[in-house]
């Protein structure tokens, strides 16, 4: 069985540049999660898909950010325009029921310059 | 507030010797309670999860942790450490429920192991 899978693995982009972030869950999984952490902070909770739905957006930093998850399938984080406190790690995250824990994907490293 | 707190930033520990990670929340109720560890270059992986139950949880790689309900503690053990086991660990906590599941996590503890 395939991970949960994002790309790319890093982004290096300037200030005020667009960045878009891919996670593939694993198949048949209907939840999916993003998570990030910035510069050496706690790991913190962005938002939760069930299927496409956005059941739960309240840890989205402001409306810079948007994420996507049309046909309940893979997932889009975009960031618009990217400021330097953007600069983190980005997890995704998928489980099959909302109970148990989640297997989370290896992250992408965002670097804004 | 919910919070997490992983007291030890940085731990370094012998190659052979015994490591403990200490990791204290502060909720309402028991939540649900989760180690993970990043290894440089991965994602996170889950290394065990107290529900309910016995509160002496064991995980993968040798990896123990036990719940103590009276000093909101799920401290994480590991009686012979190696030197694959540098890493960061991460300790989390949930409320799972119909209307989703987020995590909180600590801080992080980055163990260094020397040989």
């Amino acid at each position: 069985e395939a991970g949960v899978t994002q790309f790319p693995s890093h982004s290096v982009i300037e200030k005020g540049q667009t960045v878009t972030l891919r996670c593939d869950p694993i198949s048949g999984h209907d939840n999916l999660y993003w998570y990030r952490r910035v510069m050496g902070k706690e790991i913190k909770f962005l938002l939760h898909f069930v299927k496409e739905s956005k059941q739960d957006e309240s840890g989205m930093p402001n409306n810079r950010f948007l994420a996507e998850r049309t046909g309940g399938t893979y997932s889009t984080l975009k960031v618009q325009p990217a400021e330097l406190e953007d600069s983190g790690v980005y997890f995704c995250a998928s489980s099959l029921g909302t109970g148990r824990g989640y297997t989370f994907g290896s992250g992408t490293r965002l670097t804004v310059v | 507030a919910q919070s997490v707190t992983q007291p030890d930033i940085h731990i370094t520990v012998s190659e052979g010797a015994s490591l403990e990670l200490r990791c204290n929340y502060s909720y309402g109720a028991t939540p649900y309670l989760f180690w993970y560890v990043q290894s440089p270059g991965q994602g996170l992986q889950l290394l065990l999860k107290y529900f309910s139950g016995d509160t002496l949880v064991q995980g993968i790689k040798g990896f123990e942790a036990e719940f103590k309900r009276s000093q909101s503690s799920f401290n994480l053990r590991k009686p012979s450490v190696h030197w694959s086991d540098a890493a960061e660990y991460f300790c989390a906590v949930g409320f799972f429920k119909a209307a989703g599941n987020k995590l909180t996590f600590g801080g992080g503890t980055r163990v260094l192991v020397k040989p």
